[in-house]
């Protein structure tokens, strides 16, 4: 099975930081990269697909990158309503059952 | 606008049983693979089950393999979860999610979620 996981496992940084968020795999996945965003009391919701592509409706300070097995995503410039757990997930898998990383918690410095 | 709906959470005693339902509308629900994504308290997220578009296919996270049981009514647009043999560790909300393939190959992405139904194991 491919792990995952993601670097820091949380952070403190302040309205207008640039963020990096970084996430790696066991094994090479190509570009089978997803990115979700978690606030508390919320479901998930997709900011990032293929390593790189902004899903519909998802700010353009949100970005991501990487291929094989470090990816990352960043934040260009920390808005109040980003404060949020953020979660990696890979697809590259041939029976569907795609693991998520721990998770980054980004709160208020 | 494409909603997905759970329900059927609730308190159980260890070893019991329950089934989840999540009600799908906005979207032609025989298209789509769905999964079951779940989170116990203060964790992050796990997958649990996963069912293909006609229900031909079935996966389970193998924490649950054997107890848990995942299928479909395309004619009623909702996707089920049976739980069975439940433990403390399946206390979570349960989460539903459509998955759409993006592209060839590998790629699939989550792009709807329920709001969750929370499960809780305990006596």
């Amino acid at each position: 099975d491919i792990q995952m996981t993601q670097s820091p496992s949380s952070l403190s940084a302040s309205v207008g930081d640039r963020v990096t968020i970084t996430c790696r795999a066991s094994q090479s996945i190509s570009s089978y990269l997803n990115w979700y965003q978690q606030k508390p009391g919320k479901a998930p919701k997709l900011l990032i697909y293929a390593a790189s592509s902004l899903q519909s409706g998802v700010p353009s300070r949100f970005s991501g990158s990487g291929s094989g097995t470090d990816f990352t995503l960043t934040i260009s410039s920390l808005q109040p309503e980003d404060f949020a757990t953020y979660y990696c997930q890979q697809s590259y898998s041939t029976s569907p059952i795609f693991t998520f990383g721990p998770g980054t918690k980004v709160d208020i410095k | 606008e494409v909603q997905l709906v759970e329900s059927g959470g609730g308190l159980v005693q260890p070893g019991g049983s329950l089934r989840l339902s999540c009600a799908a509308s906005g979207f032609t629900f025989s298209s789509y693979a769905m999964h079951w994504v779940r989170q116990a308290p203060g964790k992050g997220l796990e997958y649990v089950s996963a069912i293909s578009s006609n229900g031909g296919s079935t996966y389970y996270a193998n924490s649950v393999k054997g107890r848990f049981t995942i299928s479909r009514d395309n004619s009623k647009n909702t996707l089920y979860l049976q739980m069975g043999s439940l433990r403390a560790e399946d206390m979570a909300v349960y989460y539903c999610a459509r998955v759409e393939r993006y592209s060839y190959g590998f790629g699939f992405r989550s792009d709807y979620w329920g709001q969750g139904t929370l499960v809780t194991v305990s006596s």
